[in-house]
């Protein structure tokens, strides 16, 4: 089965500046998805980008972007210009490309942006 | 469309009573989960449902049951209910499409359970 770490259980940051949230994965496929959602205090779940593990290139959303280290299996989301808005619990999580496309999370990321 | 609806957002129960969490997608998704999000945690997946008459369990199945009669419902049973199963319970849907294809989960709000 596949787990999903995050080990940083809570971040913060400076309005403007940039912030590197951690996440490490295990599984033994070749082929998979990797995202991050934002959970801000409404509770909804918000993707924030995606990563196919196929691709070598790393994914980027306007300020979002990911550092995919396949070999190392980890995948970090580093955050630039961070905003108020962006202060949220963020998750980390996996999908296998076999079965269900059921999703692995992490136990997520507090984020705290200090103006 | 309203994406992925729940009912209700808020509930108290006693220790023991059951309830039905209601769960609706008007995408015409094939695919329906319900995870559960204990305090500081992540979601971890109860049960899922690849199409009508279909349900699997997850990873965290027991005290919960799970019936697909329609393609648009996806309701969660709690029978006899424990203050273990405090938490938050999030239904979502996505379409069936091939294994490596990319189709994105959808999330319902939430629904807000405390059990005393």
């Amino acid at each position: 089965a596949q787990t999903v770490t995050q080990s940083q259980p809570e971040m913060s940051v400076q309005e403007a500046e940039t912030v590197t949230l951690s996440c490490t994965y295990d599984t033994s496929e070749s082929d998979y998805y990797l995202f991050w959602y934002k959970q801000p205090p409404s509770r909804q779940m918000i993707l924030v980008i995606r990563q196919e593990a196929y691709k070598q290139q790393n994914a980027t959303e306007n300020r979002f972007s990911v550092n995919f280290q396949k070999a190392a299996k980890s995948f970090s989301l580093k955050i630039s210009d961070s905003q108020l808005g962006d202060a949220a619990m963020y998750f980390c999580a996996y999908r296998s490309l076999q079965g269900a496309q059921k999703l692995v999370f992490g136990q997520g990321t507090r984020l705290t942006i200090n103006p | 469309n309203a994406g992925v609806t729940q009912t209700p957002k808020f509930r108290i129960l006693k220790i023991g009573q059951s309830m039905t969490l209601q769960c609706a997608q008007d995408m015409n998704h094939n695919y329906m989960y319900w995870y559960r999000q204990d305090p500081g945690m992540g979601l971890k997946l109860i049960y899922y449902s690849v199409g009508a008459g279909i349900t699997d369990k997850g990873e965290v199945p027991n005290g919960y049951n799970v019936s697909r009669s329609t393609t648009e419902d996806f309701p969660l049973r709690l029978e006899l209910a424990a203050p273990s199963q405090t938490s938050v319970y999030f239904c979502a849907s996505t379409t069936a499409g091939g294994a490596s294809s990319y189709n994105e989960q959808f999330f319902g709000p939430g629904t807000r359970l405390t059990v005393l």
